[in-house]
């Protein structure tokens, strides 16, 4: 079992639509991070909140809006996505180690199959 | 800036056989991190394994060996008597410390191996 829970499993909108993405975790992590993969490729960098504040943006369009509104909710609100934008996307979190200069490893959740239309 | 390079897009072997999974990268950096991520058709990327570069002992997690060799930026992973479920996409991936790459650590990976554990 995952220790990272997104939701939905797979999602299907037209390029109108407003749907969100949600991840979970209860781990204590305090960085949280969304990833998007296309099929055989590996995972693409998009968002990274560290400590509830957007500390990465990748250059995603802003078609795709994150939200991290506690420590253990992470959000990624989709509107006017193009058919390019169908993919799987991938949270995960990891623990912030200030004291230390450790990184420690993200755990990845099971991923949310995007299909637009 | 880093790159990391999987030059085996795919690869098979028969179970309970051992396997080798290539990766080099480049950097610049003196310390730094590197992971082995695996993915099965079940879309979950899972963590095998990690090595971190001031370490000169080749992590190992059960059947799962790693030959870090730190001046020629290889890191391939070994896996020991396969299993049916190893099979999976497996990702190499690069990390800076956490001083040098802020709050976070951002993953660099590679283009991923393709294995395949035949019975």
């Amino acid at each position: 079992d995952t220790e990272v829970t997104q939701t939905p499993k797979h999602l299907v909108m037209g390029m109108t639509n407003k749907k969100s993405l949600k991840c979970e975790q209860h781990m204590g992590h305090r960085a949280m991070y969304w990833y998007k993969q296309k099929a055989k490729k590996p995972p693409e960098l998009m968002f990274v909140y560290s400590y509830e504040k957007l500390s990465i943006n990748e250059s995603v369009p802003s078609r795709f809006s994150p939200e991290c509104p506690n420590s253990s909710l992470l959000n990624l609100h989709l509107h006017a996505l193009q058919p390019e934008d169908s993919a799987l996307y991938l949270c995960a979190s990891s623990q912030i180690l200030r004291d230390r200069d450790t990184n420690q490893p993200q755990h990845f959740g099971d991923g949310t199959r995007l299909s637009i239309l | 800036a880093q790159t990391v390079t999987q030059s085996q897009p795919e690869m098979s072997v028969q179970e309970a056989e051992t396997v080798t999974l290539s990766c080099t990268y480049d950097t610049s950096e003196n310390n730094y991190y590197l992971f082995w991520y695996k993915q099965p058709p079940s879309r979950q990327m899972i963590l095998v394994i990690r090595q971190e570069a001031y370490k000169q002992q080749n992590a190992t997690e059960n059947r799962f060996s790693v030959n870090f060799q730190k001046a020629a930026k290889s890191f391939s992973l070994k896996i020991s008597d396969s299993q049916l479920g190893d099979t999976a996409m497996y990702f190499c991936a690069f990390m800076k410390p956490l001083l040098l790459s802020g709050n976070t650590g951002k993953l660099i990976f590679g283009q991923g191996t393709t294995l395949q554990v035949k019975p």
